[in-house]
């Protein structure tokens, strides 16, 4: 059963930590899409990427805020230093080619304080 | 630049009575659309997707949604809901490079 795997699945830091979150896109995907979700703000795009490329990162804090891709099976999203302002559940989503559906992970929920 | 509107936050329903959840999409050209549902703690789940052709698109659960054109709308529907059905309902416009932008989410609560 393909799926896309993010860990952890819950993380608590102290603010001014670093905070590393990892997605497994499903095996074959080339999109994968990192989105925030919060109460306030719902859903947010913060980046994504084609064939490891990152297309789109206009929605990421840059200062503070890094998404990449080492290789096919891996994406990461790194906050440094981590503020109680970026407690949210971080999805990781992947996809076949345009205009085909994203399958979303678990999410990570994400508390800093 | 696309957007999505949901104009309803949150909507109360008897269970076995009917539901209509809208959407309105802003995009230039034709757009691919989706709808999602979100149970508590878990990702999204697609329900359904309309890309071209007929107009009236089945997705699972028995849900169903229609894409109008001309009124910039994409309304999901089910004709008999279900105590399982109350969750977070997404619609979503994707655009030609792939790029899925959300709406707020309308919360579906389900009554006895």
């Amino acid at each position: 059963d393909a799926r896309v795997t993010q860990t952890p699945r819950h993380k608590v830091t102290e603010m001014g930590q670093e905070v590393t979150m990892r997605c497994q896109p499903i095996l074959g995907h080339n999109t994968v899409f990192w989105y925030r979700q919060t109460m306030m703000q719902g859903l947010e795009l913060l980046a994504y990427f084609r064939n490891r490329a990152p297309l789109d990162d206009s929605g990421m804090p840059k200062d503070r805020f890094s998404a990449e891709m080492p290789d096919a099976t891996l994406a990461t999203l790194k906050i440094q230093p981590s503020e109680p302002r970026d407690s949210a559940v971080y999805f990781c989503a992947s996809g076949l080619e345009v205009g085909t559906e994203a399958f979303f992970g678990q999410g990570t929920r994400l508390t800093v304080v | 630049a696309q957007s999505v509107t949901q104009p309803d936050i949150h909507i109360t329903v008897s269970e076995g009575a009917s539901l209509e959840l809208r959407c309105n999409y802003s995009y230039g050209a034709t757009p691919y659309l989706f709808w999602y549902v979100q149970s508590p703690g878990q990702g999204l789940q697609l329900l359904l997707k309309y890309f071209s052709g007929d107009t009236l698109v089945q997705g699972i659960k028995g849900f169903e949604a229609e894409f109008k054109r001309s009124q910039s709308s994409f309304n999901l529907r089910k004709p008999s809901v279900h105590w399982s059905d109350a969750a977070e309902y997404f619609c979503a416009v994707g655009d030609s490079w792939g790029k899925l932008q959300f709406g707020a989410g309308t919360q579906v609560v389900v009554t006895p």
